[in-house]
């Protein structure tokens, strides 16, 4: 268990639909990022939040959207979905610990599979 | 605007031998990772390299940074099976948001 936890694991709906995607991350980290995961690709950043606010985005498609609530979970909505949007959709997370650097600590991600 | 490149983006190789996946990166940097996916699962962290010259081994892995190259490897010895999987590295900006770049991946295959 890396501490970055994620629900669902997996996701089947229809086109045209709207899900919700959780991200909890590692207790004491303030950043969350989400990447998408499409088969056999490379990791493709969506968007950061920093305590609570957008940090930096990504190629987020104008259907995606995400927020960071007080207690840090994040949650990445996406809506109008279509068979493109199937993919693995990681969240993240870090914080600055003495002489390591960041790095990234990733939760077990959400397959979604539209159909 | 930070890029990585990797290379070779896929690698077959036979057990028993040894090979290097090279991490390009385009701006100046001293922190650069290394992660590991195994298909369908998440990403793991292998290695954290933290200024020029660090080196770590883990088993049959090693990494690498270069700083002045801007370059970062990835060395496997002696490949085995248990090591086929993408490797990533990634790359922190020197200055302000910590979002890593990632590079496009490394996918190895270890034939028996």
């Amino acid at each position: 268990d890396s501490g970055v936890t994620q629900t669902p694991k997996h996701l089947i709906t229809a086109t045209g639909q709207r899900v919700t995607l959780r991200c909890s991350p590692r207790s004491g980290d303030l950043s969350v990022y989400w990447y998408q995961q499409s088969l056999d690709q490379g990791l493709q950043f969506l968007i950061q939040y920093y305590n609570g606010e957008e940090r930096a985005k990504g190629n987020i498609l104008e259907r995606f959207s995400a927020q960071q609530f007080p207690d840090l979970h994040s949650e990445l909505n996406l809506s109008s979905l279509e068979l493109g949007d199937s993919a693995l959709y990681f969240c993240a997370s870090s914080s600055r610990l003495a002489g390591l650097g960041y790095g990234y600590t990733f939760g077990s991600g959400t397959r979604l599979t539209v159909v | 605007e930070l890029k990585v490149e990797q290379n070779p983006l896929f690698l077959s190789m036979q057990e028993g031998k040894n090979y290097t996946i090279y991490c390009n990166y385009s701006t100046t940097s001293d922190r650069l990772y290394w992660y590991r996916q195994d298909p369908g699962k998440s990403l793991e962290s292998l290695f954290v390299l933290l200024s020029n010259g660090a080196v770590k081994q883990e088993g049959r892995l090693m990494a690498s940074l270069d700083t002045k190259a801007r370059l970062s490897t990835l060395h496997i010895t002696a490949a085995v099976h248990d090591l086929s999987a993408t490797y990533f590295c990634a790359v922190e900006p020197p200055f302000g948001n910590e979002k890593l770049t990632f590079g496009t991946g490394t996918r190895l295959t270890i034939i028996p």
